[in-house]
């Protein structure tokens, strides 16, 4: 079944301590991103990659890192854990980076930072 | 002002009823459009993408009106199961999705 799955589904952490959310996809895609969705903000992309090893940041890159080594997975890093990073995490994918692509979503990880 | 805007409701209508939301963008260079739905903090899926001369899959129908910058989800004869949050996206240029906050509809019997 193609699909994109993350893990943890479910966290709750505490400031500062460093995580990982995995992302990936069975599609063959090149293109993959983050989002994180906030009430009354909507979906802000984070990061994407448009191929291994290439990587840009989104509109809320900040306290976020990623990395791109394979093409199948995207995990997230957060090195230091914040409140204000409390959110909905969603991984997503597309075949390509061409405007007509349709993207992709993960079932979505929550995230507490207490 | 946002890239995308939409208002966020909540819609309340009947069953059977027509529904019609706007999206609006302020990137005239944007490229291609598209709606999702998503439903209670679920990931969004894609409902359709929008073309330029209007496109209608069964009940739903999206318009795109480039000259004022906007496009536009009607949903006919509303059921229940209809009841959700829907997204806009839109695509630059560039490589990003930009989504909208989204619309909340509730359709009641």
């Amino acid at each position: 079944e193609a699909q994109v799955t993350q893990n943890p589904r479910y966290l709750i952490t505490v400031t500062g301590k460093k995580l990982t959310v995995t992302c990936s996809q069975n599609m063959n895609h090149e293109y993959m991103s983050w989002y994180r969705q906030d009430p009354g903000l909507g979906l802000r992309q984070i990061y994407y990659s448009m191929n291994v090893e290439v990587t840009d940041k989104g509109d809320v890159p900040e306290g976020y890192k990623v990395s791109r080594k394979e093409k199948r997975n995207f995990p997230l890093i957060l090195e230091s854990p914040s409140p204000n990073q409390t959110s909905l995490y969603f991984c997503a994918s597309r075949p390509g980076w061409g405007t007509q692509e349709t993207q992709y979503f993960g079932p979505g990880t929550r995230l507490l930072v207490l | 002002r946002k890239e995308v805007e939409q208002d966020p409701g909540p819609f309340n209508v009947p069953e059977g009823a027509t529904v019609a939301f706007n999206c609006t963008y302020s990137n005239s260079a944007s490229q291609s459009f598209f709606w999702y739905r998503q439903d209670c903090r679920k990931e969004p899926k894609l409902l359709m993408s929008v073309y330029s001369s209007g496109n209608e899959d069964g009940r739903f129908t999206a318009q795109l009106n480039r000259a004022s910058q906007y496009i536009s989800l009607l949903i006919r004869d509303s059921k229940l199961s209809d009841s959700a949050t829907y997204l806009c996206a839109v695509n630059n240029a560039g490589n990003m999705l930009t989504f909208g906050g989204g619309t909340r509809l509730m359709v009641k019997p």
